[in-house]
């Protein structure tokens, strides 16, 4: 079956340093997503990706997904306390699929 | 509140008893997912609800597992026979395209 990993699984960063997940699935993906949950919270939908090579910017962060469509990235620039959680991808498989298979987070930390 | 609502928030139960939980989604909202969380992992897929009718279901689940959504608005989720394994938060999420939203979970203990 459809497998969604993430790297790092855990970051600590000082605030104001950049942060980045990758998420790499093991299947061609119609469209991504990545969540956010905070520490007791349920996830938070993001955004979401579908075209290949797409980039796209919120505020601080800016996501990316893959030209093969497999892969995707989170960036955070200059990291704030708010930032902290984990984050989550989340991809649904090409074919027609109605399955969303979450990625195993990364789980950030931020030092004030 | 116009989000997704989830009952009840927790729930504690013996082993080798029945629970079921209610998920109330967002009013026009007509895909319906549940899921199940444990502490350091992303949600696991249990089922998926197009207005009334399942059209996904995990092959992880076992028979134990079903779940119902009748007249295409709240859902159910019922696990029989529970075991310690299924001690996790159980998420339940809603949307019209693919952006879901999602509820605070109910929360279960077997014990």
């Amino acid at each position: 079956g459809q497998q969604v990993m993430q790297i790092p699984q855990y970051q600590h960063v000082q605030e104001g340093e950049d942060f980045t997940t990758y998420c790499n699935s093991s299947t061609t993906l119609s469209n991504i997503q990545w969540y956010k949950q905070r520490p007791g919270g349920h996830p938070v939908f993001l955004i979401q990706l579908v075209k290949s090579g797409e980039v796209k910017k919120q505020k601080r962060l800016t996501f990316q997904f893959g030209e093969a469509k497999k892969n995707s990235s989170l960036h955070i620039t200059a990291t704030q306390t708010t930032d902290v959680g984990t984050y989550f991808c989340a991809g649904l498989p090409s074919g027609g699929y109605q399955k969303v298979t979450f990625g195993t987070g990364t789980k950030l930390q931020v030092i004030p | 509140d116009t989000g997704v609502s989830q009952n009840p928030r927790h729930k504690i139960t013996k082993r080798g008893q029945n629970v079921t939980f209610r998920c109330d989604p967002i009013s026009e909202h007509n895909r319906l997912y549940w899921y199940r969380q444990t502490l350091g992992q992303g949600p696991e897929f249990l089922t998926y609800f197009q207005n009334e009718a399942q059209l996904e279901k995990s092959r992880l689940l076992s028979d134990r597992f079903s779940a119902e959504r009748p007249k295409g608005s709240f859902s159910t989720l019922e696990i029989q026979r529970t075991e310690q394994g299924d001690s996790a938060m159980y998420l339940c999420a809603s949307s019209i395209t693919w952006e879901q939203y999602f509820g605070p979970g109910t929360r279960l203990t077997v014990t």
